[in-house]
């Protein structure tokens, strides 16, 4: 089966700059998360879908990040604007919606802010 | 919230020798997660435990939920220069949220 596709694998932008990631997960599975990841870290949760529903945003910095999953499949983490304390991997994950299904991560985007 | 503390941040070791590293919470969870990344790339699940007490194994890798499920190891033996990497456990808790809880990984280096 094909993997969680991102895009793009790496974005160079200005500080006050809009930026943009897309996710589409493993097909079939209903939850999606994206994540950060700083580097030498682990990854944090920023947001999750189960389906076109976000069940917990309490880690997205409302004031610039958003999200959307609109159709349940594919979802778009957006930050405007972006600050230089944003740059890291930022990766998404699918899982299947059941409390015991590991989550299967996609390759990331690395942002960098300057 | 929810701290796991994964030790060791970092081991260098000899080809062919065993690894241990394990990860402990502050809270009790009903699931325990082991992935491995490599630079450039997506963490890339190991082995995914599901009960107090239990021993899983993937090819030279073997992990183990902990008894009191706020605990738990993987062990790599026979190391090969593929298995550097960083290794993180992650633990989801057994409350509403759900949310899988990520340690801040281990960085292995195999000496040939």
């Amino acid at each position: 089966e094909a993997g969680v596709v991102q895009s793009p694998r790496y974005k160079i932008i200005e500080k006050k700059q809009p930026v943009a990631f897309w996710c589409n997960p493993i097909s079939g599975h209903n939850t999606l998360y994206w994540y950060r990841q700083n580097l030498g870290q682990g990854p944090e949760l920023l947001i999750r879908y189960e389906n076109e529903e976000a069940v917990d945003d309490s880690q997205l910095p409302k004031d610039r990040f958003s999200a959307e999953r609109l159709k349940g499949v594919d979802s778009t983490l957006k930050i405007q604007p972006a600050e230089l304390g944003d740059s890291a991997v930022y990766l998404c994950a699918s899982s299947y919606r059941t409390d015991n299904s590991p989550l299967h991560f996609g390759n990331g985007t690395r942002l960098t802010v300057t | 919230g929810q701290q796991l503390n994964q030790s060791p941040q970092s081991m260098f070791i000899q080809e062919g020798e065993d690894v241990s590293m394990n990860c402990t919470s502050s809270s009790i969870f009903n699931t325990w997660l082991w992935y491995k990344q490599d630079p450039g790339e997506g963490p890339v699940l190991l082995i995914a435990l599901y009960k107090a007490g239990e021993l899983t194994s993937n090819g030279r890798l073997t992990a183990q939920f902990g008894i009191t499920r706020k605990d738990s190891f993987l062990n790599i033996s026979a190391s090969i220069p593929s298995d550097v990497g960083i290794y993180f456990c992650a633990g989801r808790d057994s409350g509403s949220a759900r949310q899988l809880t990520f340690g801040s990984g281990t960085q292995l280096t195999v000496l040939p």
